[in-house]
């Protein structure tokens, strides 16, 4: 009963240094989501998809790049990682039917830009 | 847009004290409405939810009324519990392309024995 995982959990870059999180989930959800957290700011929306081979932008998309070529998994890229992306990064999954269904969150990934 | 506005923490409490978290939102639509929790070191879960005017959402002793003419959905526990310690987050949804969740800022919470 996994849900949603993201790896990995914890992760050092150097700046300029390129890096993919990845999300997977098996509950066949349409909805995948990539959120960012920063103390005071709650969740912001970086990239999300609707549908497997479809991506859109979120609220804070810049220097991130996200493919779904599977239905199950969610990448999230960072091609030339940067200071200001030192972050805790969720994943999310949701299924379809209504707005009301609810949205399963992974457990997380620390990154930190040096 | 959509946004939501929470009061900022830390709320620090006692074990059996009440606890109120307001939340306040902005929408273009009829949104849902919900609460999640994020205890330390994990993921966000959903604590509750309304999807309509004067719904009342429950859980684990919580609850929360969806109050459209205040645009507003304030968490409330009447005793808490150490293990109530957490970051709560109020969310609004509203059904369009991606079913995107709008998160206010979190208000950390923390029951002192």
């Amino acid at each position: 009963n996994a849900g949603v995982t993201q790896t990995p959990k914890f992760r050092v870059l150097k700046t300029g240094q390129s890096m993919t999180l990845l999300c997977a989930q098996d509950m066949n959800h349409e909805y995948m989501y990539w959120y960012r957290q920063d103390p005071g700011m709650g969740l912001r929306l970086i990239h999300y998809s609707v549908g497997e081979g479809t991506t859109a932008k979120g609220e804070v998309p810049d220097g991130y790049n996200v493919s779904r070529l599977k239905k199950q998994n969610f990448l999230l890229g960072l091609e030339s990682a940067a200071p200001s992306q030192t972050s805790v990064y969720f994943c999310a999954s949701k299924g379809k039917v209504t707005q009301n269904t609810e949205a399963f969150f992974g457990q997380g990934t620390r990154l930190t830009v040096v | 847009g959509n946004s939501v506005t929470q009061m900022e923490g830390p709320v620090t409490l006692s074990e059996e004290a009440f606890l109120t978290i307001n939340c306040t939102y902005t929408a273009t639509g009829y949104p849902s409405l919900f609460w999640y929790v994020q205890y330390p070191g994990e993921g966000l879960q959903l604590l509750l939810k309304a999807t309509k005017a004067d719904d009342k959402g429950s859980n684990k002793g919580f609850e929360a009324t969806y109050r459209k003419e205040t645009t507003s959905f304030h968490l409330e526990k009447g005793s808490v519990q150490v293990s109530d310690s957490a970051v709560y987050f109020c969310a609004l949804l509203i059904k369009a392309a991606g079913n995107k969740l709008t998160f206010g800022g979190g208000t950390r919470v923390l029951v002192k024995p």
